[in-house]
């Protein structure tokens, strides 16, 4: 089946600071998702992406749909505490698929 | 407006028992999504309800995992029997329809022993 790889699997930063994480597949996409999870919760929606070269922000995240369509960028500028957690890719070919996530990026913020 | 809602929360059982989960998905929502997730990785599908029929179960162990929505609201999710490698959060998340953005429960938590 289809695989995600994504990197860096974590990150420590300091507050202030930029992130970019990246996902890429061994197949195609035609839709990328970016998502965070919270400990004791389910992963919530931060950005959608839908066509190739796409470029998507949500306040300080921003993502990128990659051109071959095999990868997808995030980026979050001037990090927050409250950007800690787990960020996770997600790819599907058809709307009615299911979503094929990749392993997750864990975010720490040292004090 | 409520959002996708799992129990229990935690469950922690001996390999070979069974064990079922349940989700109440977002009113109206007629697709619903069952997701493992083992410890360090994403979630993974395991099956999708399109009101009360399976359009994609094809990562089921149908051997000892089942699933149903009968009136095409509620599902639960059960293991019979369960094995160690079964260790792992339980993800529900239901869509307004097939292709629409997926809402997640915050997950039931399996430990088998």
């Amino acid at each position: 089946g289809q695989q995600l790889n994504q990197s860096p699997q974590s990150m420590f930063i300091q507050e202030g600071e930029d992130v970019s994480m990246n996902c890429t597949s061994s197949s195609i996409f035609n839709t990328w998702l970016w998502y965070k999870q919270d400990p004791g919760e389910g992963p919530v929606l931060l950005i959608a992406l839908y066509k190739a070269g796409e470029l998507t922000s949500n306040g300080r995240l921003t993502a990128q749909f990659g051109i071959t369509r095999k990868d997808s960028f995030l980026n979050i500028s001037a990090s927050i505490p409250s950007d800690v957690g787990i960020y996770f890719c997600a790819g599907r070919n058809k709307p009615a698929d299911g979503l094929t996530f990749g392993k997750g990026t864990h975010l720490i913020i040292q004090p | 407006e409520a959002g996708v809602a799992q129990s229990p929360r935690y469950k922690i059982i001996e390999k070979r028992q069974s064990v079922a989960f349940w989700c109440n998905p977002i009113s109206g929502h007629a697709t619903l999504y069952w997701y493992q997730q083992i410890l360090g990785q994403g979630p993974k599908l395991l099956i999708q309800f399109q009101n009360n029929g399976v359009v994609d179960d094809s990562q089921l162990p149908k051997d000892r995992f089942s699933a149903e929505r009968l009136k095409g609201v509620d599902s639960t999710l059960k293991i019979q029997p369960a094995k160690l490698e079964d260790s792992a959060v339980y993800l529900c998340a239901s869509s307004l329809d097939r292709g629409g953005q997926q809402y997640f429960g915050p997950g039931t938590r399996l430990t088998v022993t």
